[in-house]
Parts: structure tokens; sequence; C-alpha cells
């Protein structure tokens, strides 16, 4: 089982649709990422969270640390919004800068 | 445009070949990583180097060998690869501190024939 398990694996939604995708971990961390990853393989750091809540444009960021939960919400979704979705959290236990991810959230967005 | 770039984008090769990637940051930061991404599995860290000097080397096969010549520059040197190495490599970079942010190259996608 990985650290790291976020679902849905796969969603596929009409444009305008809200859009929620989840991420649980098992161990406690002192911060955890949502990167987006385009076809074509670049990855782009969307939010980094210790607490609470982050909102940037349409997208926002939830966790609940005692829960170990993390959520990105989309609004209003656009099929620019189709990516790969990755979970990743630095670990409380381990040193320096390692992450470990998640499998990825393949969002498409229907026009 | 994150200011971390790669060299060469494509790269096929044969098992017997050597070959090279090259990862350039623009950032000014001080640690820089490679990961491998294969079809379906998460991101895999295998190096990293902190202000020049290696700190992490996660179980890598010793046919990828990694240098860091200075806080710009990342290479990773391939040789004698099997078709089980063809993955997306990735590179990135962050400033060492509390909870860093790493930013990533767009990817050298590596084919071992």
């Amino acid at each position: 089982k990985n650290e790291v398990e976020q679902s849905p694996q796969n969603l596929t939604a009409q444009e305008g649709e809200f859009i929620t995708i989840n991420c649980s971990y098992s161990v406690g961390i002192s911060a955890l990422h949502w990167l987006q990853q385009h076809p074509g393989g670049g990855i782009v750091s969307l939010f980094m969270l210790s607490s609470g809540k982050k909102k940037h444009g349409r997208l926002i960021a939830t966790i609940n640390i005692q829960e170990k939960h993390s959520s990105l919400h989309i609004t209003a979704s656009h099929p620019r919004d189709s990516a790969v979705y990755i979970c990743a959290v630095r670990s409380e236990e381990t040193s320096g800068s390692r992450l470990t991810f998640g499998e990825g959230t393949q969002l498409t967005v229907n026009p | 445009e994150t200011g971390v770039t790669q060299t060469p984008r494509h790269l096929v090769m044969g098992m017997t070949n050597k070959k090279s990637l090259k990862c350039e940051q623009h950032l000014g930061h001080n640690a820089m990583y490679w990961y491998k991404q294969s079809a379906k599995k998460p991101l895999e860290l295998m190096f990293v180097y902190n202000f020049k000097e290696q700190t992490e080397n996660n179980s890598v096969p010793s046919r990828f060998s990694p240098e860091c010549p200075n806080s710009s520059h990342l290479f990773l040197h391939l040789h004698t690869l099997q078709p089980e190495d063809s993955a997306l490599y990735l590179c990135a970079s962050s400033q060492v501190g509390h909870q860093e942010t790493q930013y990533f190259g767009p990817g050298t996608r590596l084919l071992v024939l």
C-alpha cells in the first residue's frame, strides 16, 4: 500500500462542473503538495499546504491534518484543466527534501 | 516556463550506447533532483544533490551515474541501459529550507531499444 493514495484514478467531467480530487496519506507530514502534469510531461507546483486552505484562481486546496486527508477542488472546470494531478507529501520522519508521491489522478474535461 | 530546462527532450538509445541527460536551473536554488516516471507508477526519486553534494541515492542501479558540477547544473550519465529503463526522467530544483517547493523541468522521454 502506498503511503499516499489518490482518488479517483481517472475522472471525466463536462466543462463547467465542480471537480474534487482526494488524497489520503498514512504518515505524519510537514507539508503536502499538489502538482499538475500536462501531456508532454512538465510538472507545475500548484499548492503547498501544511494546514487549512489555499485558493488560487479557480483552484482550492484544503487539508485536514487530523484525518490525514487533502482535497483539490476545481470550480467552473475548463478543457484546459485536463491534466494529471499529483499529490505529494513530505514526511516528518524523513530528512531533507524527499517527497512521496501519489499515483496521480487523470482529469479530462470535455467541452 | 519553470526556470528548469532539460535536454534532450526525447532520446532513443540502444542497450550498448552511452548518453547523458542534462538539467540546468536558472532559479539560484541549491538543491537538485532526478526523478523517474514510468507508466502507471508514481514518481520515483533517484538522486538528490544539496550544495553539489549527493545526499540521497535511492538504490539506483549503477548504470545510472549522476554528476553535479555546480549548483546550477545536473547530469545523468546513462550506460548499458535495459528496455525497462524506458521512462520519463524529470529534473527538479529547490531552495533548501523549511517546506521548500520543487520546480520541475519538462523531462526527457527515454526509449531504450
